[in-house]
């Protein structure tokens, strides 16, 4: 079975500051990444996905995501967060012949200062 | 792009008694429904998987005489928390899908806060 580590629970940063959010996954065969974002008591909202081809994934809000299939590694970054990005963030993956059953890790909440 | 709708965004119910959380795919045909909880600061753990027409997949340790899904149509499912207690009290999620959609597009609904007092 697949799992997905958020190495961080939590993450304070600076407005402006850039952000990185790290997510790790195993998995014995091909799976499909996401990132979701959460806002306080809303649903998740899809940010950026990794299906296939380039490993360099552009979401929405200014993230981005690498796909390191050599560290099974997928994490998410962004150079200059905002206020509003104040959220919890999940990882999630679903195995390519799941049908969007999606496994999420812990989730990392991240308090964007002013 | 797709809408999922889910309501009642939250509820209040007082123990023992039942609550039902419907979930419907406004514009689309949702053959599979996933039903997510999530606790407090934890993150979603899915109960179970349900197609239309036909009876739900739970996940282990998910009592299904409890948390009874229904996925009648293609565009509305239902999971009833039957004599519900606090620790019940949750937030519940659901997600649509369809064949008609690409295998990677999976859409939320808005969840449902429930406390049981």
């Amino acid at each position: 079975a697949q799992s997905v580590t958020q190495l961080d629970s939590q993450v304070p940063v600076f407005e402006e500051a850039p952000v990185e959010l790290r997510c790790n996954y195993s998995s014995s065969v091909s799976v499909y990444l996401f990132w979701y974002v959460q806002y306080p008591n809303q649903g998740l909202q899809l940010l950026l996905k990794y299906l296939s081809g380039s490993t360099l994934v552009k979401g929405i809000n200014g993230f981005e995501a690498e796909f390191n299939k050599s560290q099974t590694s997928f994490h998410l970054r962004k150079p200059s967060v905002h206020i509003s990005d104040t959220a919890e963030y999940f990882c999630a993956v679903t195995l390519k012949a799941a049908g969007n059953k999606l496994t999420f890790g812990g989730g990392t909440r991240v308090l964007v200062k002013p | 792009g797709a809408v999922v709708s889910q309501h009642p965004s939250w509820v209040i119910c007082k123990s023992g008694t039942s609550v039902k959380i419907e979930c419907r795919s406004l514009d689309f045909q949702a053959t599979t429904m996933f039903w997510y909880r999530q606790f407090p600061k934890q993150s979603l753990m899915l109960m179970a998987t349900s197609n239309e027409g036909s009876k739900a997949t739970y996940e282990q340790g998910v009592e299904k005489d409890k948390f009874l899904i229904n996925h009648a149509s293609l565009t509305l499912s239902t999971l009833t928390v039957t004599s519900a207690h606090p620790e019940d009290s949750s937030f519940y999620i659901c997600s649509a899908s369809s064949p008609g959609l690409t295998n990677e597009k999976l859409f939320f609904g808005s969840g449902t806060q429930l406390s049981v007092l």
